[in-house]
């Protein structure tokens, strides 16, 4: 199993709703990702995780809160998101920090209302 | 930081043609350099990757090259089919930190039939 698995696929929510994305993967990663990207651009780093703990932060707002229950799961908690925030939303995984190459899943396509 | 930067930004080949997309990056430490291919609706797939070690790599009809001493390194497509029509992203990583990549901007190729 080389997949990295998001939901929802797509959502839409309004500015005062809370929501979460959640990311699985089953290939004993031990390092997850988020990534923003917008139309036309390339993913931008939102957050690492390595062995369940937070390891990089790039100044992300904290309306967006990540979380990692367990190495197999990452989610991205939302709330009162803004409409420039629209975007897709990239899960990634790969082995331990600095290993090697990471593996994209297929996002979820975000509009806020 | 580490800054990418990719050309073309665009590329139109006919069918069969080979197809080159050039990188330059300007951080000495960076010893990671992934390529991503994303088609419409589809998170970044992990085409070829090469580490600062190695000048050369090779996997069927795609081909990078790196030249760490000018700093750039280059994406080759042989044998261009309809199928490899898509944006194309490279990446290095900042330092020796695979974890935090940068991306160019992308480039969109486009096989003719």
């Amino acid at each position: 199993d080389t997949e990295v698995t998001q939901t929802p696929k797509h959502l839409v929510m309004g500015m005062t709703n809370k929501k979460s994305l959640k990311c699985e993967q089953h290939m004993g990663h031990r390092a997850m990702y988020w990534y923003k990207q917008k139309a036309k651009k390339p993913p931008e780093l939102m957050f690492v995780y390595s062995y369940e703990k937070l390891s990089i932060n790039e100044s992300v707002p904290s309306r967006f809160s990540p979380e990692c229950p367990n190495s197999s799961l990452l989610n991205l908690h939302l709330h009162a998101l803004q409409p420039e925030d629209s975007a897709l939303y990239l899960c990634a995984s790969s082995p331990p920090v600095g290993v090697g190459e990471a593996f994209f899943g297929q996002g979820t396509r975000l509009t806020v209302v | 930081g580490e800054n990418v930067e990719q050309h073309p930004s665009t590329l139109s080949v006919q069918e069969g043609d080979s197809a080159v997309i050039k990188c330059t990056y300007s951080d000495s430490a960076s010893n990671y350099f992934p390529w991503y291919k994303q088609e419409l609706g589809k998170g970044p797939q992990l085409i070829i990757d090469i580490r600062s070690n190695v000048g050369e790599k090779k996997d069927q009809r795609i081909a990078v090259t790196l030249n760490k001493t000018a700093k750039h390194f280059s994406l080759h497509i042989t044998e261009t089919q309809p199928e490899d029509s898509a944006v194309y992203f490279c990446a290095a990583s900042e330092g020796q930190n695979d974890y935090k990549l940068s991306f160019g901007a992308g480039t969109t190729v486009t096989v003719r039939a």
